[in-house]
């Protein structure tokens, strides 16, 4: 399969845990994007890469999120203490540097916290 | 800020018949603009876009999308549905912040589109 990959597809975690979650883009895509969707509602924005740079960062990206991407090459997004509030779907795209620019989303992984 | 707006929760239509799904935008400047596809325990999947040059995009599946600039509108349809289309339907619009925000989108809540046989 050379589409998004992201890992795991699920994590239930408890309150106040750390979870970590992976995405690993299409090979030559450049950049990636990481967003959270919850029940209802369409995906919203929390960060960009351009190669290893993360160029932007949503204002939903509080201090307990950090993303990397180390080499240009799969992404880790992390949450510390987790909140109940967290609890979403975290989706990772990624598109080419150049047109036609459209991204490819990866299936998500699903988190819960408890 | 770049936006974008459906105003249904949910469209139903039946096999065989056209269907519309509305979106409508509000930015500043020339809007960049896409539609997706949500499957169930599925990815979301690129359907069209629309950056410029001819106002009736076509995309995969036989979708397609007019550009409206005066009604600030981009309505995916298709000329036929068939029941395999059922789906949620994002529109999104690119966020162009500035420069460093590449082509990271602002989706709509989405519609659920439902094709009956």
């Amino acid at each position: 399969d050379t589409g998004v990959s992201q890992n795991p597809r699920h994590k239930i975690t408890k309150r106040g845990q750390n979870v970590t979650f992976r995405c690993d883009p299409i090979s030559e895509h450049n950049r990636l994007y990481w967003y959270r969707q919850t029940l209802g509602q369409g995906p919203e924005f929390l960060t960009y890469f351009q190669n290893e740079a993360q160029l932007e960062k949503s204002r939903l990206l509080s201090d307990r999120f950090s993303a990397e991407r180390p080499k240009g090459s799969f992404s880790t997004l992390e949450i510390q203490r987790t909140e109940q509030g967290d609890s979403a779907m975290y989706l990772c795209a990624s598109s080419l540097g150049r047109p036609p620019n459209e991204a490819f989303f990866g299936q998500g992984t699903r988190l819960t916290v408890v | 800020a770049q936006s974008v707006a459906q105003p249904e929760d949910q469209v139903n239509v039946a096999e065989g018949n056209p269907l519309t799904v509305k979106c409508t935008y509000s930015v500043s400047g020339n809007p960049y603009l896409f539609w997706y596809v949500q499957y169930p325990n599925r990815g979301l999947q690129f359907l069209l876009k629309y950056i410029t040059g001819d106002n009736l995009v076509k995309g995969s599946y036989g979708f397609e999308a007019e550009f409206n600039k005066s009604q600030t509108s981009f309505h995916l349809k298709k000329p036929s549905a068939l029941v395999s289309d059922s789906a949620l339907y994002f529109c999104a619009v690119r966020l162009q912040r500035n420069s460093n925000s590449g082509y990271a989108l602002n989706f709509g809540k989405g519609t659920s589109l439902l094709v009956t046989p």
